[in-house]
């Protein structure tokens, strides 16, 4: 089975300036997950969707950080604008359901952001 | 209280060694727990879920201990590719998901 996609694999942009994350989940898995990870620190949890609705935000800084997971499988993550302590790599994961533990969560590579 | 603490080490152990891992959380309605690995620059992979019987997977045993809230991670007989970041993740529900939460990590060297 193919993993969790995700583009582009780096970026490098000035702060102020705004991008964009994408990621595919796996095929069949309804919930979606994006995670920030600064260096020397666990992932912490921005966004959970269940297929195309929210379950959980209540980390993402809404004044800069925005997320869509319009037809409930490929979603995007945007940071507009940027600051310099969003340097980290952003992690997407996907999981058949939140509530399914035999096989936890699958990572997709990750993003890893450089605002200089 | 942060809502999941591990212990970030580094653990510094030769082959061979035992070595256990702690993670606790905080809320006592936690559902369920998982340890994951993740080697440096690469993305975490679970090494196995946490059940409340306690479970073993070769090597790795897993703990829950839901009176004092933690769960352990026992590694025996390390090889030096057990090297890595251990990361613990515990879940709450909320409006019927589950959402998770990982710990910072602890790190495990392994030599020789």
């Amino acid at each position: 089975e193919a993993g969790v996609a995700q583009s582009p694999r780096y970026k490098i942009i000035e702060k102020r300036q705004s991008v964009a994350f994408w990621c595919n989940p796996i095929s069949g898995h309804a919930t979606l997950y994006w995670y920030q990870q600064i260096l020397g620190q666990g992932p912490k949890l921005l966004i959970q969707f269940q297929n195309n609705g929210v379950v959980d935000d209540s980390q993402l800084p809404k004044d800069r950080f925005s997320a869509e997971r319009l037809k409930g499988v490929d979603s995007t993550l945007k940071i507009q604008p940027a600051k310099l302590e969003d340097s980290a790599v952003y992690l997407c994961a996907s999981s058949l359901g939140s509530r399914w533990t035999l096989n936890g969560y699958t990572f997709g590579s990750g993003t890893r952001l450089t605002v200089v | 209280r942060k809502e999941v603490e591990q212990d970030p080490g580094p653990f510094n152990v030769p082959e061979g060694a035992t070595v256990a891992f702690n993670c606790t959380y905080s809320n006592s309605a936690s559902q369920s727990f998982f340890w994951y690995r993740q080697d440096c620059r690469k993305e975490p992979k679970l090494l196995m879920s946490v059940y409340s019987s306690g479970n073993e997977d070769g090597r790795f045993t897993a703990q829950l201990n839901r009176a004092s809230q933690y769960i352990s991670l026992l590694i025996r007989d390390s090889k030096l590719s057990d090297s890595a970041t251990y990361l613990c993740v515990v879940t709450r529900s909320s409006g019927g998901s589950y959402i998770p939460t990982f710990g910072r990590g602890t790190s495990l060297i392994v030599h020789p």
